[in-house]
């Protein structure tokens, strides 16, 4: 058990630019999620996986966010377009069991510090 | 939706000492779960202690421990003989099923040696 993993750990990005985050989730974890995190701040969901199967949404997820976990394994979160206003702390989760039996855990990754200038 | 209110931005304790933080939240739900997280600086959140809605009995892990009340909607975190290294950020998060967690705004603690 490594953990959950996340690339890169730092990016800066102008703005405009168009940047991609990945997480590594725990072997054989099933459910992933994705929060964001401003500075001062507690985690705000984004969006979560279950499989490969994205079942929620934020409504912070503006339609230039965009987010994949292709075969159920690692997941991707791609930013379009960047703004200032997006520059936060991307964290991911995993998780390995679902309801009902209640007893998951999120395990939280370090986290991609996203800078926009 | 569900809300999970801190009120205390930040707190502060003498080593060995004992610290109390708070939490509130709101839900009209009747079967859901509790937790403190723990942000050390530049370190990822850990998970500190858990509460099933549907048990009466407080939740303890060694020197952390809560108080659940669920009629008032208030879960407080109870940590004993503080040490060093528990300064961190803390947070207090909502949990519905397997769903998103719903987290506070947070309570930077400090410890003084």
């Amino acid at each position: 058990d490594t953990g959950v993993s996340q690339n890169p750990r730092h990016k800066i990005t102008k703005r405009g630019q168009n940047v991609t985050f990945r997480c590594d989730p725990i072997s054989e974890h099933n459910r992933l999620y994705w929060y964001r995190q401003t500075l001062g701040q507690g985690p705000e969901f984004l969006t979560y996986f279950q499989n490969e199967a994205q079942l929620e949404k934020s409504r912070l997820l503006s339609d230039r966010f965009s987010a994949e976990r292709p075969k159920g394994s690692f997941s991707t979160l791609e930013i379009q377009r960047t703004e200032q206003g997006d520059s936060a702390m991307y964290l991911c989760a995993s998780t390995d069991r679902g309801w009902p039996s209640g007893k998951d855990e999120q395990y939280f990754g370090p986290g991609t510090r996203l800078t926009v200038t | 939706a569900q809300t999970v209110t801190q009120s205390q931005p930040e707190m502060s304790v003498q080593e060995a000492e004992t610290v109390t933080l708070s939490c509130t939240y709101d839900t009209s739900e009747s079967d859901y779960y509790l937790f403190w997280y723990k942000q050390p600086p530049s370190r990822q959140m850990i998970l500190v202690i858990r509460q099933e809605a549907y048990k009466q009995q407080n939740a303890t892990e060694n020197r952390f421990s809560v108080n659940f009340q669920k009629a008032a909607k208030s879960f407080s975190l109870k940590i004993s003989d503080s040490q060093l290294g528990d300064a961190a950020m803390y947070f207090c998060a909502y949990r519905q099923g397997a769903q998103k967690l719903v987290f506070g705004q947070g309570t930077r603690l400090t410890i003084n040696p």
